[in-house]
């Protein structure tokens, strides 16, 4: 099992640019997540799909910011334009099952994103 | 959602026992408590889970008193590559898989 895999790993782009981050769920898994981290506001759930659906997007800080899935094997977050302050650490995450509180979140390792 | 409290960081040596208790005061009837660890420049890791009681695993216990308003993490003799960020999450049930990720503790294990 490959585990959650995200792309690209690192990427600094200037202010103004358009940014897209991918992710590749563990095969058979219905439910998605995506992350932001921090030093000053820590770890924050963005947006999560269950079933490709977006269910929760109160995460996503402003309209540069959008998430899709086109299906099960494939997501991407997108900024668009791009500040200094989007600068951060963003994780991917899939779960088994849709809507179940108890499921574990497997992360991906991430995309350290720095914006000049 | 349930808000958790727990310790910004804790030392400890290696082969000591570590224990981290979270408060989670208004924890829900259906929630269940969870920990994750994280290590630098990796993504967060599943370590245990548990509703009430003991939980054990190849990894750590979770206890859990009867009232489930806390929950201590323990971590059986540390070593140096169990240095890492603890986080004690509580679920929603209300909002599904949704997980809220506190400040975590940071747990710096020494020689």
């Amino acid at each position: 099992d490959a585990g959650v895999i995200q792309s690209p790993r690192h990427e600094v782009t200037e202010m103004g640019q358009e940014v897209t981050l991918r992710c590749k769920p563990i095969s058979g898994h219905n439910s998605l997540f995506w992350y932001r981290q921090t030093m000053m506001r820590g770890l924050e759930l963005l947006i999560y799909f269950n079933n490709n659906v977006p269910i929760d997007d109160s995460g996503m800080p402003e309209d540069r910011f959008s998430a899709k899935m086109p299906n099960a094997s494939f997501s991407t977050l997108k900024i668009q334009p791009s500040e200094p302050r989007d600068s951060a650490v963003y994780f991917c995450a899939s779960s088994p099952r849709s809507g179940q509180v108890t499921d574990t979140q497997y992360f991906g390792p991430g995309t350290r994103l720095t914006v000049l | 959602l349930a808000k958790t409290t727990q310790p910004i960081s804790m030392d400890s040596y290696e082969g000591q026992e570590v224990n981290i208790t979270c408060s989670h005061n208004n924890i829900a009837t259906n929630d269940y408590i969870t920990w994750y660890q994280q290590f630098p420049s990796q993504g967060p890791r599943f370590i245990i889970q548990g509703y009430k009681t003991k939980v054990t695993n190849e990894v750590a216990s979770l206890f859990i008193p009867a009232d489930r308003k806390s929950s201590t993490l323990s971590l059986p003799r540390v070593s140096l590559s169990d240095t890492a960020v603890y986080y004690c999450l509580v679920g929603d049930e209300a909002a599904g898989n949704k997980l809220t990720f506190g400040g975590g503790t940071r747990v710096l294990v020494k020689p």
